[in-house]
């Protein structure tokens, strides 16, 4: 069974530019979430679709959105970009055979992340 | 608001022996899951084990043990016979057992194993 993948894997951006990063689940997983993965920060929640819908976000502004397509497939965005957002941007997905919690402990399953780094 | 405490930024291990990872946390509720989570460099973010809440045994994956204390609300790692493949950073992490299946991650531990 082929793992999550992100892509890119790594990308160079300028201040001001806006960036998409694409993540496929593990087939059969409904459930993407997504984190940020800094030095100073650790890993910080940004998201998680079920599908299609966002059910859950973040403390990070409005220039971070994402959406998830018909077949799980994620993509996250971020507009004007800042030095700051310079990041591993890690997605995740999880089994939702079970609701969350009832017998379902919610494993995620990691991608390689996209290294994103922001001039 | 949840919170994970890891207060070890790194670690070190001689190759054989054991070595134990520390992580409290911070929360209100009374059902909820830890994990730890390990990272090798430039590569993908595994579990390495689990344990709920409500159960009073402690969680064991071959090598790997915890010492799930929930009055004290610590959760730490053992790793025993250490081997060169487990040198990464280890992150110790919590979720609500209702609900999102969103993780709060400690900032992690970097072990390094000598040989």
């Amino acid at each position: 069974k082929a793992g999550v993948t992100q892509t890119p894997r790594y990308l160079i951006k300028t201040r001001g530019q806006q960036v998409t990063l694409s993540c496929s689940p593990i087939s059969g997983h409904r459930s993407v979430s997504w984190y940020q993965q800094t030095p100073g920060q650790g890993l910080q929640f940004l998201f998680e679709y079920f599908s299609e819908t966002q059910r859950n976000k973040g403390n990070f502004p409005g220039r971070f959105s994402g959406r998830q397509f018909s077949n799980s497939r994620s993509e996250m965005n971020v507009s004007t970009l800042e030095l700051g957002d310079s990041a591993l941007y890690l997605c995740a997905s999880t089994s939702t055979i079970g609701l969350a919690g009832v017998g379902n402990p919610g494993e995620l399953f990691f991608g390689e992340g996209s290294r994103l780094t922001v001039l | 608001a949840q919170t994970v405490t890891q207060s070890q930024p790194e670690m070190s291990v001689q190759e054989a022996e054991t070595v134990t990872l520390s992580c409290t946390y911070d929360t209100s509720e009374s059902d909820y899951y830890l994990f730890w989570y390990k990272q090798p460099p430039s590569r993908q973010m595994i579990l390495v084990i689990r344990q709920e809440a409500y159960k009073q045994q402690n969680a064991t994956e071959n090598r790997f043990s915890v010492n799930f204390q929930k009055a004290a609300k610590s959760f730490s790692l053992k790793i025993s016979d250490s081997q060169l493949g487990d040198a990464a950073m280890y992150f110790c992490a919590y979720r609500r057992r209702a609900g999102s299946y969103q993780l709060t991650f400690g900032k992690g531990t970097k072990l390094s194993v000598i040989p």
